[in-house]
């Protein structure tokens, strides 16, 4: 298993302000995912966060509305640029250190954006 | 494409049974996850098929059948805490992970 710490834990933005999400885990793992859930919705995969290499981005979000930094092999943040309300979400970490692979979130950071 | 079916919303009594059917269309097939998810909160994995057949965990029982893409979720002598949406997730070939959009489970006394 894994901790994941993410903060802010929530935050209110005004339009077309930047904000950067961070995420640390407890222990050192390979890949990182960003995903993002809108109210009601399932999970949809951001990118995947590399260490060392560039992030490799899902269809429909590029790398200059979601920035990505990976340092080191515990930490990552997510920038949202530029946002809108439609930015308005809740944004998940998570790592897939799991026995079959399965996911281990952090507690998710809410944005909402006026 | 790649695409997962789930009910949107169940309601049960507590004490009760309840199956949440999931159907699943992948390209390649790694293994079928459940999580749980309440309000608020990240969500939480429960369970991980890969094989055909039924996976007992406690109250929570995971069933697979590859042939016909469909998994079910059984949650046993429910409890009002589970009232949760449960997330049900397939991963592809590239172990990519295609999500459903859950289940909600609504429980009443």
């Amino acid at each position: 298993s894994a901790v994941i710490s993410q903060k802010p834990s929530r935050d209110i933005c005004q339009r077309g302000t930047s904000l950067t999400i961070q995420c640390q885990v407890d222990s050192q793992v390979t890949m990182m995912f960003w995903y993002r859930q809108q109210p009601g919705q399932s999970l949809t995969l951001i990118a995947t966060a590399n260490q060392g290499s560039e992030a490799t981005y899902e269809s429909g979000f590029v790398i200059d509305k979601f920035p990505i930094s990976r340092p080191n092999l515990t930490f990552s943040t997510l920038t949202v640029s530029n946002m809108s309300p439609e930015d308005s979400s809740i944004y998940l970490c998570s790592v897939g250190t799991g026995e079959a692979g399965e996911l281990f979130f952090g507690e998710g950071s809410r944005l909402t954006v006026l | 494409g790649q695409n997962i079916d789930q009910p949107t919303e169940m309601t049960a009594t507590e004490g009760a049974i309840v199956q949440i059917n999931c159907t699943y269309q992948t390209s390649g097939f790694n293994g079928l996850f459940w999580y749980q998810q309440h309000a608020g909160e990240a969500p939480t994995f429960l369970s991980y098929n890969v094989l055909d057949g039924l996976e007992e965990k406690g109250r929570f029982s995971s069933f697979l059948s590859r042939s016909k893409g469909y998994s079910y979720l059984l949650l046993k002598e429910l409890q009002m805490k589970d009232s949760a949406s449960y997330l049900c997730a397939a991963m592809d070939s590239n172990y990519q992970l295609i999500w459903g959009a859950g289940t909600k489970l609504i429980i009443k006394p």
